[in-house]
């Protein structure tokens, strides 16, 4: 199953929000999608999995939804510290964790 | 709270074996699963495998050829060997825990919660 994420980059100003996509070639389950926030320099962190559960930490301006082979991470209002970089994962069968190819949030 | 941190030679020959530990510390190996999952420059995050302590292990079939995976209980320590590299086994090679909800008797919510800072291994003569 492979991923595609769009849009690439994203030029949003603090305070607005930001809409991200990320689509399956397939069907999946809506339990096995989660998505991270990479900074420079930085592993992953992980926001959201399940496609809709907040890891624990994460402000809740950042929310997920989705199913079937679209899903989406809002950031309801950005904040200076969420410029970064956003991947989406699948849980599968081979191989067990795939990756998305990112959407770029910069500062507009 | 958990901390991962990876260590081994940030340069590696062609053709020789990558090796990296990941040191863990705040809370035990035994009952997780643990991945490496590594970053090429301009690449996607790849994941290249994940194993627990009762002896389940599961690599990427684009390099399960390659991989050995392992883990010291005693030490608290994760393990990868990568042999045969060239350069495009150029990357950051992150370790990281595997997080999971228990839903009704089933195992979902899949995802790595704790990582290290990760290292950056160089292949090259």
């Amino acid at each position: 199953i492979v991923l595609t994420q769009s849009p690439g980059t994203l030029s949003l100003s603090p305070g607005e929000r930001a809409t991200l996509s990320c689509r399956a070639s397939q069907t999946v389950s809506s339990g096995d999608l989660a998505w991270y926030q990479q900074k420079p320099g930085q592993a992953p962190k992980v926001l959201i999995f399940g496609a809709s559960f907040r890891a624990t930490g994460i402000p809740d301006r950042f929310s997920g939804t989705g199913s079937g082979t679209d899903f989406t991470l809002t950031i309801s209002r950005l904040e200076p510290e969420d410029f970064a970089m956003y991947f989406c994962q699948l849980y599968g069968s081979s191989p067990a964790f795939t990756f998305g190819p990112g959407t770029k949030v910069d500062i507009k | 709270q958990v901390h991962l941190q990876e260590s081994g030679p940030r340069l590696v020959k062609p053709s020789e074996t990558l090796s990296l530990t990941c040191s863990v510390s705040g809370g035990s190996i035994i009952g997780f699963y643990w991945g490496w999952i590594r970053q090429a420059a301009g690449k996607d995050l790849e994941w290249i495998g994940h194993l627990i302590n009762t002896g389940d292990t599961n690599y990427n079939p684009s390099l399960m050829s390659r991989v050995t995976m392992s883990l010291d209980v005693s030490k608290n320590e994760i393990s990868l060997r990568l042999n045969s590299v060239t350069a495009a086994d150029t990357a950051v090679y992150y370790c990281a825990r595997m997080g999971a909800t228990k839903l009704r008797d089933l195992w979902t919510h899949y995802r790595y919660d704790y990582w290290g800072q990760g290292s950056l291994v160089t292949v090259s003569s």
